[in-house]
């Protein structure tokens, strides 16, 4: 069974700040995605990952295969940014989601 | 970029109704289609997997015959919730893959269901 363990659940932050949210995830998972989700709940894909970086903007995202770790780092925090931040693994199949982090940037 | 649109984005119907919720893949053909749903404070949770021109493929818990799965084009899977009850409220998301560009999947906005 797929696991994807997420750090931290929330977090508070002032804008400007460098953020940083870690996903673990288990044997089995081959892509690994970060999706943010707003109040109203739509989901927005930001980046699908199977090795190495990717950027776009203010958001880089990191896998690290052999120790099965990803993160999703935020430069220069705006308010703006405030969503919650969930990493899912999958392949083929559909995915399996961690609990998201639930992020607040305060002005 | 690809499209995946759901309607209707809300719902609101009585126990023992049905509600059909549509998902189309706007600008692209997706092969396999995919339902969540997500329940208050929870994470989103995988529902069945609907490949075009075969039976939906229904997670352990998910009752196949209340969840009613149709993908009938290569754009379009519709989920329908049979006897809704108050317990099916939640946040219902589709999203969409094409595998000839590998595992990425794209989301619809979702549809929120509340059974009164």
């Amino acid at each position: 069974k797929n696991e994807v363990e997420q750090s931290p659940q929330n977090l508070t932050a002032q804008e400007g700040e460098f953020i940083t949210i870690n996903c673990s995830y288990s044997v089995g998972i081959s892509a690994l995605h970060w999706l943010q989700q707003h109040p109203g709940g739509g989901i927005v894909s930001l980046f699908m990952l199977s090795s190495g970086k990717k950027k776009h903007g203010r958001l880089i995202a990191t896998i690290n295969i052999q120790e099965k770790h990803s993160s999703l780092h935020i430069t220069a925090s705006h308010p703006r940014d405030s969503a919650v931040y969930i990493c899912a693994g999958g392949g083929a199949d559909g995915l399996t989601f961690g609990k998201g982090t639930h992020l607040i940037i305060q002005p | 970029g690809a499209v995946v649109s759901q309607h209707p984005s809300w719902v609101i119907c009585k126990s023992g109704t049905s509600v059909k919720i549509e998902c189309r893949s706007l600008d692209f053909q997706a092969t396999t289609m995919f339902w969540y749903r997500q329940f208050p404070k929870q994470s989103l949770m995988l529902m069945a997997t609907s490949n075009e021109g075969s039976k939906a493929t229904y997670e352990q818990g998910v009752e196949k015959d209340k969840f009613l799965i149709n993908h009938a084009s290569l754009t379009l899977s519709t989920l329908t919730v049979t006897s809704a009850h108050p317990e099916d409220s939640s946040f219902y998301i589709c999203s969409a893959r094409v595998p000839v560009l590998g595992y990425e999947q794209y989301f619809g906005p979702g549809t929120r269901l509340t059974v009164t």
